[in-house]
């Protein structure tokens, strides 16, 4: 059974870091493309970042580039998702998901709240 | 970016009826559209990819049709189970864009 994991999320200040962990199981993780999609409080789904399965290739959305970074570590079966100057607007739930090649499975998300 | 439009942004109906969600894109993602269903506190769930190919264990009785810019979700008889949010979603032009979502509940 495919499970991806999240944790790392909780309460930050306004131009703080957390780092987001994503533990895969039930697949060969490094097989695949992964990505990072969030959602803030009541509202709708919103793509943030992606990493080929490798990890050479990288994409942000624009509202993130410079200020997150996204990695994996293949031979632990981990995703990660290191955000840095973190906003106001960054408070969502995080869900990371497999993508083959839609998102055909997805954690069950971890909480950012950003508020001082 | 491609802008996925659904409406309606609420659908209320009763249990056994037949809901019709719809998503139009700002431009042509030919058929490279996906629909998920997101029930409240949980992750979405894929049900529906390149238009109208449902994912492994769906039901039935959801449909997709469409192309290039206007797609349907149809959901042919409600269940207690399918009362939640839908959301599409694009593949054809990076990024990958989700719509609002239409949010099916229970008249």
């Amino acid at each position: 059974e495919v499970q991806l994991v999240e944790s790392g999320g909780g309460l930050v200040q306004p131009g703080g870091s957390l780092r987001l962990s994503c533990a895969a199981s039930g697949f060969t993780f490094g097989n695949y493309w992964m990505h990072w999609v969030r959602q803030a409080p009541g509202k709708g789904l919103v793509w943030v970042s992606r990493i080929n399965s490798d990890g050479s290739s990288i994409s942000y959305a624009d509202s993130v580039k410079g200020r997150f970074t996204i990695s994996r570590d293949n031979a632990k079966n981990t995703l990660s998702l290191h955000m840095n100057s973190l906003r106001g607007e960054d408070t969502a739930v995080y869900f990371c998901a497999r993508v083959r090649p839609y998102f055909d499975s997805w954690g069950q998300g971890t909480l950012v709240t950003v508020s001082a | 970016e491609v802008v996925l439009t659904q409406s309606p942004a609420t659908l209320s109906l009763s249990p056994g009826q037949r809901a019709t969600l719809s998503c139009r894109a700002s431009q042509n993602v030919s058929s490279y559209l996906a629909w998920y269903q997101q029930k409240p506190g949980q992750a979405p769930r894929l049900l529906i990819y390149d238009t109208s190919i449902r994912a492994t264990g769906i039901p039935a009785r959801f449909s997709g049709s469409g192309s290039a810019t206007d797609f349907t979700l149809k959901i042919s008889s409600l269940e207690a189970e399918d009362f939640a949010v839908y959301y599409c979603q694009q593949r054809t032009i990076w990024p990958p864009t989700f719509g609002q979502g239409t949010k099916v509940d229970i008249k």
